[in-house]
């Protein structure tokens, strides 16, 4: 089955502790990116990717790091979490840009 | 940052009722415009994909056109059930940056 995955999909963890969020999909896809969605403000583009060892800002990318060392993998680390990174975090892929984008399950992090 | 709007924010119709949603972006730069279905507690799911000025797709009750010229794009759902109950989101790729923005959503609510 065609699938972006994304673990974990609830995580609580304190001010500072490093954590990663890892997304995978099985489709070959070539563009990959990650989301936050905050109440009010929509979804906003953390950072993306346009192949593997392509990387680049998205419009928040502050606070987060990413790498695409394979194709199929985009994990998405916080070196220092705080606690307004507490959100709703999304994987997405699709197989070029500008075409459908396709969603994980989403990660609900709090971070305290 | 680019403004992708949406409008109304939220919706409340009866079963039967047709309806529509607009999304205005910057008309400028253009690539495509996405739109997704986002139901509660489930990830965004891709309802069309357009790139040229005049385009219409249809998938089954829900429709959209786009207008790039002037910067909109209309959904339109025909006798609305209570399973259209959703966030619909609209989203916007420019032609100079790799990203995608995303508008705040409508939120639909069909009720019996």
């Amino acid at each position: 089955e065609a699938q972006v995955t994304q673990n974990p999909r609830y995580l609580i963890t304190v001010t500072g502790k490093k954590l990663t969020v890892t997304c995978s999909q099985n489709m070959n896809h070539e563009y990959m990116s990650w989301y936050r969605q905050d109440p009010g403000l929509g979804l906003r583009q953390i950072y993306y990717s346009m192949n593997v060892e392509v990387t680049d800002k998205g419009d928040v990318p502050e606070g987060y790091k990413v790498s695409r060392k394979e194709k199929r993998n985009f994990p998405l680390i916080l070196e220092s979490p705080s606690p307004n990174q507490t959100s709703l975090y999304f994987c997405a892929s699709s197989f070029g840009y500008g075409t459908e984008a396709f969603f994980g399950q989403g990660t609900r992090l709090t971070v305290v | 940052i680019l403004n992708v709007e949406q409008s109304p924010q939220s919706l409340h119709v009866q079963e039967g009722d047709s309806t529509n949603f607009t999304c205005s972006f910057p008309s400028s730069n253009f690539y495509a415009l996405h739109w997704y279905r986002w139901e509660t507690a489930k990830s965004p799911e891709a309802l069309f994909v357009m790139t040229l000025n005049g385009d219409e797709k249809k998938k089954g009750r829900i429709s959209a056109t786009l207008n790039t010229k002037e910067g909109y794009s209309y959904l339109y759902i025909k006798g609305s059930q209570p399973e259209d109950s959703a966030t619909y989101l609209c989203a916007f790729n420019t032609g100079t940056a790799s990203k995608l923005t995303f508008g705040t959503g409508t939120r639909l609510q069909v009720t019996l």
